[in-house]
């Protein structure tokens, strides 16, 4: 069912930009793509989403290829509380509403 | 906190006792959904509540698991006769269907580990 692959972890350098490919190739037109991380024993929390556009909020970047076949959260300068699973997420409709299928995620580690 | 809450957040039990999870979503949210989360693994979809009607539940959701959620708030979730396998993070979101992008906030999750 999982519709994204990810590179199992990734080191950056803190102050540095953080880089988090994911692959969705499977990815339906009308699907958006999200991305959530999730510190240790805590609850998966937004960072951002889209369609076809690249996107930017006060978190992270998102670039979106033009097939749509893979996308980028860029992290502009990564701090030590970046630390987290990052997971790559693509939402699907099902019976009135969105699901989200997650992927097995990439543990980044934000080295000082 | 106006957050999506969930209780206990930790729980020990012996293999076949009953156990009962609850979640309280942030209240304007009409969409309460319950994913299961194992030990290196994303977390995976279980069911889906509009207000108290329940529109979807996964293959994963065996006979011995039940969801309500009765009066269109929070939501329950038991598993009967537990067994080692249901050992796992179960998650509680929770979104508001008038928005266009349907985000889902999570809650901290109940840990369940069944001796």
């Amino acid at each position: 069912d999982a519709k994204t692959t990810q590179p199992p972890s990734m080191d950056c350098a803190e102050g540095r930009a953080a880089n988090l490919p994911c692959n969705h190739s499977t990815i339906s037109g009308n699907e958006y793509v999200y991305w959530y991380r999730q510190i240790h024993s805590q609850g998966p929390q937004y960072i951002i989403h889209g369609l076809k556009n690249n996107e930017t909020n006060e978190m992270a970047s998102l670039i979106i290829t033009e097939d749509r076949k893979s996308s980028t959260l860029i992290l502009p300068h990564a701090t030590l509380r970046d630390t987290a699973v990052y997971y790559c997420i693509v939402r699907v409709h099902s019976s009135g509403t969105y699901k989200y299928i997650f992927g097995t995620g990439t543990r980044l580690k934000v080295l000082a | 906190d106006t957050g999506v809450s969930q209780d206990p957040r930790h729980k020990i039990t012996k293999r076949g006792q009953n156990v009962t999870f609850r979640c309280d979503p942030i209240s304007e949210h009409n969409r309460l959904y319950w994913y299961r989360q194992t030990l290196g693994q994303g977390p995976e979809f279980l069911t889906y509540f509009q207000n108290e009607a329940q529109l979807e539940k996964s293959r994963l959701l065996s006979d011995r698991f039940s969801a309500e959620r009765p009066k269109g708030s929070f939501s329950t979730l038991e598993i009967q006769r537990t067994e080692q396998g249901d050992s796992a993070m179960y998650l509680c979101a929770s979104s508001q269907g008038t928005i266009p992008y349907n985000e889902q906030f999570f809650g901290p999750g109940t840990r369940l580990t069944v001796l």
